[in-house]
């Protein structure tokens, strides 16, 4: 079974501090990882996978297969960064289909 | 391009009832993924929909089912309404294999 654990339900930094939110993952397979981000009176849409391995927003986060974690961090917060954000596993059969697990979230709140 | 759109944006029905809930993907896409978001949670995976045929599901009891169209729309059917399936229920379209689009959700009040 496929699982994703977020632990903090809020984190709450001051502009200008650096910011990680923590993820965990049970699999034993070899997943793909995923943070998918939900603003105000948005839709949740994808923030980064950890097989592009790029920077978004100035967000990044490294797949440690040995800590089974894929933590979401950025050196510097900044007030629109205030969101929900969900990590996610994607666990797939042969031929691509998904079935994606996502954690409970973790409300990042940035204080002025 | 609208992206993914589903109706309708609010429901409420009476426990018993049946609902049937609907989704046009983002324009390109071929796959449909359905998920129960409830209130405080994550999105809980219920089943995709590829080439007009569940591929792969999650614990939800057979209520739950679905439906996709030759157009790649699809449609999830809920039976004998719960109080406990109230819920925002989401819809993701994809390509096979890519990552998730999401639309802006239905939220279902049983009472």
């Amino acid at each position: 079974a496929q699982r994703v654990t977020q632990p903090e339900k809020l984190l709450s930094v001051f502009k200008g501090a650096p910011v990680e939110l923590k993820c965990n993952y049970s699999y034993s397979g070899s997943p793909e990882l995923f943070w998918y981000v939900q603003y105000s009176r948005q839709r949740l849409q994808l923030l980064l996978r950890h097989i592009s391995r790029e920077s978004i927003k100035g967000f990044t986060a490294d797949l440690n297969k040995g800590e089974t974690s894929f933590h979401l961090k950025k050196p510097f917060a900044q007030e629109e960064d205030s969101a929900m954000y969900y990590c996610a596993l994607s666990a797939g059969k042969s031929g691509g289909y998904q079935k994606v697990t996502f954690g409970t979230g973790t409300k990042l709140q940035v204080i002025p | 391009d609208a992206g993914v759109t589903q109706s309708p944006t609010h429901l409420i029905k009476t426990r018993g009832q049946q609902v049937t809930l609907r989704c046009s993907p983002k324009s390109g896409h071929d796959t449909v993924s359905w998920y129960q978001q409830a209130l405080g949670q994550g999105p809980q995976f219920i089943f995709q929909y590829y080439e007009e045929e569940e591929r792969q599901r999650g614990n939800f009891p057979d209520r739950f089912s679905g439906h996709q169209f030759p157009n790649y729309s699809s449609e999830l059917n809920v039976n004998a309404l719960l109080l406990g399936d109230s819920a925002l229920y989401l819809c993701a379209s994809s390509l096979l294999g890519s990552p998730l689009h999401f639309g802006n959700g239905t939220r279902l009040t049983v009472t």
